[in-house]
């Protein structure tokens, strides 16, 4: 079974407009992290935000935050202001059990694309 | 800039041919990982070493063998590779225990290798 699902292949925003990026995981853990990276065409990967499964609330970074629903398992990525720059490839992660323990395991991604 | 560097950016190999990619960071971590990224499939977790001791081998054929000389240097080396091979190879690491967060990976700009 897949331990990350995103299912949007590609998504198209307006610049300036905000869009969600969606995500959901699965885990019988109760201790893990999410992650959401950006790849833009250069290729390297770029840490984005990160969500503790015992957060209270949903991070924020920026023009970037979390949209996390423990109970569905998701953990939603929210970009406002869309930007031209935001166009990537933009992948969730996540880590299970405490620490660093566990290893990072990435979804398929979803492909933005930010029109002028 | 991420503090992680992969050398080559680019490789074309024969498959008789013997290769090495390279991986250096200068960030103090402790834990080093080799993922491999083929076109629409999700990242492939393929080693992982903490703390110079390789603790992870995902099911990877032989042909590719790893080495982690000391905690800032990881390498891949290649040798009689298959077409099916080619894909972007993609070094990181990460801050290994502790606390869970900040432990986000930091990904180098990856290796593109073509097997010819």
């Amino acid at each position: 079974a897949q331990k990350i699902t995103q299912t949007q292949p590609g998504m198209f925003v307006q610049e300036k407009e905000a869009v969600t990026l969606d995500c959901t995981y699965d885990t019988s853990d109760p201790s893990y992290g999410l992650f959401w990276y950006k790849q833009p065409s250069s290729g390297e990967m770029i840490f984005l935000i990160y969500q503790g499964s015992y957060d209270q609330q949903n991070a924020t970074e920026g023009r970037y935050s979390l949209n996390f629903q423990k109970a569905r398992k998701s953990a939603n990525l929210v970009i406002s202001a869309s930007q031209l720059g935001d166009s990537a490839m933009y992948f969730c992660a996540m880590r299970e059990g405490r620490g660093s323990q566990g290893n990072l395991i990435f979804g398929k991604g979803t492909k933005l694309s930010v029109k002028p | 800039e991420t503090g992680v560097t992969q050398t080559p950016r680019h490789l074309v190999m024969g498959m008789t041919n013997k290769k090495s990619l390279k991986c250096e960071q200068h960030l103090g971590h402790n834990a080093m990982y080799w993922y491999k990224q083929s076109a629409k499939k999700p990242l492939e977790l393929m080693f992982v070493y903490n703390f110079k001791e390789q603790t992870e081998n995902n099911s990877v054929p032989s042909r590719f063998s790893p080495e982690c000389p000391n905690s800032s240097h990881l390498f891949l080396h290649l040798h009689t590779l298959q077409p099916e091979d080619s894909a972007l190879y993609l070094c990181a690491s990460s801050r290994a225990g502790g606390e869970e967060r900040n432990t986000e990976a930091f990904f180098g700009q990856g290796t593109r290798l073509t097997v010819v």
